[in-house]
């Protein structure tokens, strides 16, 4: 049984450039959430899909978007990149009845110069 | 507003020692807490998970937590450490068990020498 997967592994950009990142959900789950880790930080929620919509977000801006599959994949956008988006970007899956035993994938670390 | 501090953003044992890591949370609600591990270069494992039930939690790899309402704490133990212990430790905590989202601690970095 396959675990969270995210990918890429790792990812550089620059100022004001765009990226997205990708996640797998464990399998069985329906619900996929978003965390952003700065180094030597807690993770910070960014935003949770559920059924293809955005069931909640954290205080982050409109920069950073997010999509689900029907597949319950997820997608997270970041917009207009700036050095402060550079972390450990954590992709977190769960039921959606049991949201808070949530298993994350190793995550995606962007850079940005 | 939710919020959880890890008193230590550091702590150095012995192996063998005894480990505590230091959790207080703050919620006007009953809260859901949690504690994950997190090993370099790799994502968050859940230890253990504290949900109004038994105010003495058992997780994995021999850790377990308490629960102290009237102290507002939710540390973490082991009674002896091993060098394989050696990560970075977070707090959580939840308002809901289901549909709310994890407010994370700062992280308490677990060094254990031989």
């Amino acid at each position: 049984d396959a675990g969270v997967t995210q990918s890429p592994t790792h990812l550089i950009k620059t100022r004001g450039q765009q990226v997205t990142l990708r996640c797998s959900p464990k399998s069985g789950h329906d619900t996929v959430s978003w965390y952003q880790q700065a180094l030597g930080q807690g993770p910070q929620f960014i935003f949770q899909y559920y059924e293809e919509e955005e069931r909640q977000r954290g205080n982050f801006p409109d920069r950073f978007s997010g999509h689900q599959f029907p597949n319950y994949s997820s997608e997270l956008n970041v917009n207009a990149l700036l050095l402060g988006d550079s972390a450990l970007y954590l992709c977190a899956s769960s039921l959606a009845d049991r949201v808070n035993e949530q298993f994350f994938g190793p995550g995606t670390r962007l850079t940005v110069l | 507003a939710q919020s959880v501090t890890q008193l230590g953003s550091h702590v150095s044992v012995s192996e063998g020692a005894l480990v505590l890591l230091r959790c207080n949370y703050s919620s006007s609600v009953p809260p859901y807490l949690f504690w994950y591990v997190q090993y370099p270069n790799q994502g968050l494992q859940l230890l253990l998970k504290y949900t109004s039930a038994a105010t003495l939690v058992k997780g994995i790899n021999g850790f377990e937590a308490e629960f102290k309402k009237s102290e507002t704490s939710f540390h973490l133990t082991k009674p002896s450490a091993h060098m394989s212990d050696a990560a970075e430790y977070f707090c959580a905590v939840s308002e809901t068990y289901n549909t709310d989202k994890l407010i994370f601690g700062t992280g308490t970095r677990l060094q254990v020498f031989p």
